[in-house]
C-alpha cells in the first residue's frame, strides 16, 4: 500500500466549529488532492496541490480551504463546518501527470459528522 | 468539462455470474480512463486503467474493461463473480491536462447472491 495516513479517521464536531483533516504520504509525490464522497454523487475534488505552496480549487470548493508547506503534509480545513459538510473525505496522491505508468493512490478516508 | 455517468446505482449478481458494470463519459478529447473498486470502511483500490492502445485492458482480480469511443463507454467486465467482489465500483475520467485531476461517477454497488 501507498505510504498515506489520514487523520483522524473519524470526527464528530458541531456546526461552526472549524475543522482540520490531515493527509501525510510517505511517497514524496508531487500531486495530492482531497475529495469528499457522498452517496450517488461518487467523489468530487475539492481541492488539489501540484507542489509546495501550490494549490487550485477543484468542484466543490466552497467552504473548504487547504495548505501545504510541506511535501508530505496536505491540510483540508472547514473554517466553520456545517452539516452539509457531513462526508466522508478521501485523500490521494500521485507522482506525476497521469500516464500509463501513473496512477492516483488513496487514502483510508475520514468519515465527518457534523451535528 | 468532463463527466462520467453509471448508470446502475445497485447490481445483484449470482456467485459464479458474468458480471457488467457500465460506465458512460463525456470528454472533449481522448480520455485516461479508470476504474477503482472500494470495499466497506476502505479506501479506493485501482483495478485497471485505459490511456491508448489496445482498447481492451485486463485488470487485477480478474476484471477487464473495454473502451469503446463510438459509444462514450468504459465497461467493467468479469466472466465469473466471485462473493469478495462484493464492493462499490468507481469508474473515473482523467483530465490530461489538468493537474491530473480524476472526475468520478456515482459509483455502482455490486451484492453478490451465493
Amino acid at each position: 500500500d501507498a505510504g498515506i495516513t489520514q487523520s483522524p479517521r473519524h470526527k464528530v464536531t458541531e456546526t461552526g466549529t472549524p475543522v482540520t483533516l490531515r493527509c501525510h504520504q510517505t511517497e514524496n509525490h508531487r500531486y495530492m488532492y482531497w475529495y469528499r464522497q457522498d452517496p450517488g454523487h461518487g467523489l468530487r475534488l475539492i481541492h488539489y496541490s501540484y507542489g509546495v505552496k501550490d494549490t487550485d480549487k477543484g468542484e466543490v470548493s466552497d467552504g473548504y480551504s487547504v495548505s501545504r508547506s510541506k511535501t508530505e503534509d496536505f491540510l483540508l480545513t472547514l473554517e466553520s463546518a456545517t452539516s452539509s459538510q457531513t462526508s466522508v473525505y478521501f485523500c490521494a496522491i500521485s507522482a506525476k501527470q497521469l500516464s500509463v505508468n501513473t496512477e492516483a493512490f488513496f487514502g483510508q478516508g475520514t468519515r465527518l459528522t457534523v451535528v | 468539462a468532463q463527466s462520467v455517468t453509471q448508470p446502475d446505482i445497485h447490481i445483484t449478481v449470482s456467485e459464479g455470474a458474468s458480471l457488467e458494470l457500465r460506465c458512460n463519459y463525456s470528454y472533449g478529447a481522448t480520455p485516461y480512463l479508470f476504474w477503482y473498486v472500494q470495499s466497506p470502511g476502505q479506501g479506493l483500490q485501482l483495478l485497471l486503467k485505459y490511456f491508448s492502445g489496445d482498447t481492451l485492458v485486463q485488470g487485477i482480480k480478474g476484471f477487464e474493461a473495454e473502451f469503446k469511443r463510438s459509444q462514450s463507454s468504459f465497461n467493467l467486465r468479469k466472466p465469473s463473480v466471485h462473493w469478495s467482489d462484493a464492493a462499490e465500483y468507481f469508474c473515473a475520467v482523467g483530465a490530461r491536462n489538468a493537474g491530473n485531476m480524476l472526475t468520478f461517477g456515482g459509483g455502482t454497488r455490486l451484492m453478490v447472491k451465493p
